[in-house]
């Protein structure tokens, strides 16, 4: 039982490149969401996902998609990197929708954009 | 809107004292209530939550917070620090509502000195 999974664990791309960090559980979970973090800021939310083929924004969802074809998968696109989007990207996955459940981490992706 | 607030970024203590390390919420509602801790280039694992009944929880690696209805807080403490709880602790507070979602505080940085 691996958890959640994150690759790559760190990235560096020029502005204007494309990407996708690619985030996958194992545990059958419902409930998938991307964060980012920033010194100073804590972690933010940037998409989440309730089920497959169901996904919607948080508090940060510009400059970044998302799609939800599998329960296992939920991959961050970024279509356009730009120097903001500078930051450690997290990946988590709850059991079901509820906050009531804890939710779990993966190992982050460190991202730099030139 | 609900928020998070976590007054105290940095914080040095002295291995074998105690800790208190601060959380204030705004919700109009009692909130789900969280503490994850992040170790150096980890993701965030669950240290504590609070849900209902009664104030005071226990948590992993001998972690307590009491959460006061009153005063909107939920302040972790532990009796006696160790070197390896060197990290960043993050307050963060859920909806009793069907999203999952979270919002985190900005987090403290906990160091330990011998």
């Amino acid at each position: 039982n691996a958890g959640v999974t994150q690759t790559p664990k760190f990235q560096v791309l020029k502005t204007g490149q494309s990407m996708t960090l690619q985030c996958a559980q194992d545990m059958n979970h419902e409930y998938m969401s991307w964060y980012r973090q920033d010194p100073g800021m804590g972690l933010r939310l940037i998409h989440y996902s309730v089920g497959a083929g169901i996904t919607d924004q948080g508090e940060v969802p510009n400059g970044y998609n998302v799609s939800r074809s599998t329960t296992e998968d939920f991959p961050l696109r970024l279509l356009s990197a730009a120097p903001s989007q500078t930051s450690v990207y997290f990946c988590a996955s709850n059991r079901e929708r509820s906050s009531y459940n804890e939710q779990f981490f993966g190992p982050g992706t460190r991202l730099t954009v030139l | 809107a609900q928020s998070v607030t976590q007054p105290d970024i940095h914080i040095t203590v002295s291995e074998g004292a105690s800790l208190e390390l601060r959380c204030n919420y705004s919700y109009g509602a009692t909130p789900y209530l969280f503490w994850y801790v992040q170790s150096p280039g980890q993701g965030l694992q669950l240290l504590l939550k609070y849900f209902s009944g009664d104030t005071l929880v226990q948590g992993i690696k001998g972690f307590e917070a009491e959460f006061k209805r009153s005063q909107s807080s939920f302040n972790l403490r532990k009796p006696s620090v160790h070197w390896s709880d060197a990290a960043e602790y993050f307050c963060a507070v859920g909806a009793r509502s069907n999203t999952g979602k979270l919002i985190f505080g900005q987090g403290t940085t906990l160091q330990v000195k011998p």
